[in-house]
């Protein structure tokens, strides 16, 4: 079955601590793979995406994900987390506009 | 990217009434989804929508309960009908291009809260 798990519901870091929000997936072939961000009463903003090549992709915002095809993973990292980066995290993959979502991260940040 | 917005922005409504949700995006896209998210929870398709030919309903959802229409490329509504408590959502929209290897982009969301 195609499944997309984000094993942190919650996570906290204290403000210019490293982050790094988990996702692993479930998929018949290599999907294409995304995180998005919605942060408190916004909608949902890209941050990157993966569709070949390199398999550390950069994104806004400072954050960068690595494609680990070994381990089904797509994990997120930032090296330096801001205030402002408080906001759930959504990693969804797939194909051809079927996109399938984790149940997302939410992320805390200490000050 | 697209320009996406939606109205309204967030709404209260009565239990067994309708409401339509606009989507207007400021270019024209051949891929439009509907989605809803329950409070605290992960995105949910309901529809896919494409200028031209009917919606594209997800299991568990039905065309009488959440009518669609697509009359052009840069515009969607979604209907909530017969609205009960459990309908309370946020509601979004996306569009995305005709490429295999394609993004979906979102709009703002539209807040409902059924009494």
């Amino acid at each position: 079955a195609q499944s997309v798990t984000q094993p942190d519901i919650h996570i906290t870091v204290s403000e210019g601590a490293s982050l790094e929000l988990r996702c692993n997936y479930s998929y018949g072939a290599t999907p294409y793979l995304f995180w998005y961000v919605q942060s408190p009463g916004q909608g949902l903003q890209l941050l990157l995406k993966y569709f070949s090549g390199d398999t550390l992709v950069q994104g806004i915002k400072g954050f960068e994900a690595e494609f680990k095809r070994s381990q089904s993973s797509f994990n997120l990292r930032k090296p330096s987390v801001h205030w402002s980066d408080a906001a759930e995290y959504f990693c969804a993959v797939g194909s051809n506009y079927q996109l399938i979502w984790g149940a997302g991260t939410k992320l805390i940040i200490k000050p | 990217s697209a320009v996406i917005s939606q109205k309204p922005s967030r709404d209260i409504c009565q239990r067994g009434t309708s409401l339509t949700i606009q989507c207007q995006v400021d270019s024209q896209v051949t891929m439009m989804f509907w989605y809803r998210q329950q409070p605290g929870q992960s995105l949910t398709l309901i529809a896919t929508a494409n200028q031209g030919s009917e919606a594209t309903y997800e299991s568990g959802f039905v065309i009488d309960k959440f009518p669609i229409s697509r009359p052009n490329l840069t515009f969607s509504t979604l209907t909530v009908s017969n609205m009960s408590p459990e309908d309370s959502s946020i509601y979004l929209c996306s569009v995305a291009g005709t490429g295999r290897a394609e993004t979906q982009y979102f709009g703002p969301g539209t807040r409902l809260l059924v009494l």
